[in-house]
């Protein structure tokens, strides 16, 4: 299947720190997404990457995507307390009509 | 506020109920899918919806049924609850079918079933 896999399953950091988030998927894609959940809170979308794309930045955020290694990474640099949450990749199914959420990373930003 | 919204946030039902999720969203999207999260953490895709239409139907068991009035409206009906139905239910949306736009999530409807 596509689902993707991120690595870490886990990552403990203090504030101040950068934190990298990598994802892993198998076939070629469309684009590829990343999400935050907050703890018992619903999805956030924070970047859509295109495959012709390899950077893209929002604010602390940065994702590259590399298509012949078939893997994305998000980097938050400065961290901070409220950036604690779940971070999901999602790609694109083969036919490019669903998206298919990784296995997500639990990032903890210790003050 | 703009957003998609569910309700009702929790339900704790017996096993053998039946039991519905509502979901609507005032952003104006045409498309808008049941995602189902376990305890691990997993999102799946059940079903979606475009102006609607059914346009994806996962291998769901038949005592889940979708059902869109219209475009802002999703609802979810689940006949016959089992234990294995306890998780975390997302409605989203998007504005069009397929992976070319950002999803926006409600907040999820928490089953357990009991």
């Amino acid at each position: 299947s596509q689902q993707g896999e991120e690595d870490p399953q886990a990552l403990s950091i203090q504030e101040g720190e950068n934190a990298t988030m990598n994802c892993s998927y198998k076939t070629s894609i469309n684009n590829l997404q990343w999400y935050r959940q907050n703890s018992g809170r619903g999805l956030v979308h924070l970047i859509l990457i295109r495959s012709n794309e390899r950077e893209k930045h929002s604010g602390r955020l940065r994702v590259t995507l590399d298509t012949s290694k078939k893997s994305s990474s998000l980097l938050i640099t400065a961290s901070r307390a409220a950036d604690t949450a779940s971070y999901f990749c999602a790609t694109d199914d083969t036919g490019f009509q669903k998206l298919v959420f990784g296995t997500g990373t639990r990032l903890l930003v210790s003050p | 506020d703009t957003a998609v919204s569910q309700t009702p946030k929790y339900l704790v039902t017996q096993m053998g109920n039946d039991k519905s999720i509502k979901c609507e969203q005032n952003l104006g999207h045409d498309t808008m899918y049941w995602y189902k999260q376990d305890s691990k953490k997993f999102l799946k895709i059940m079903f979606s919806y475009n102006n609607k239409e059914l346009i994806i139907n996962e291998t769901v068991p038949n005592r889940f049924s979708p059902k869109s009035p219209d475009k802002a409206h999703l609802n979810l009906h689940i006949n016959s609850l089992e234990l294995g139905d306890s998780a975390v239910y997302f409605c989203a949306s998007s504005p069009g079918a397929g992976t070319n736009y950002g999803y926006t999530f409600g907040s999820g409807t928490r089953l357990t079933v009991v």
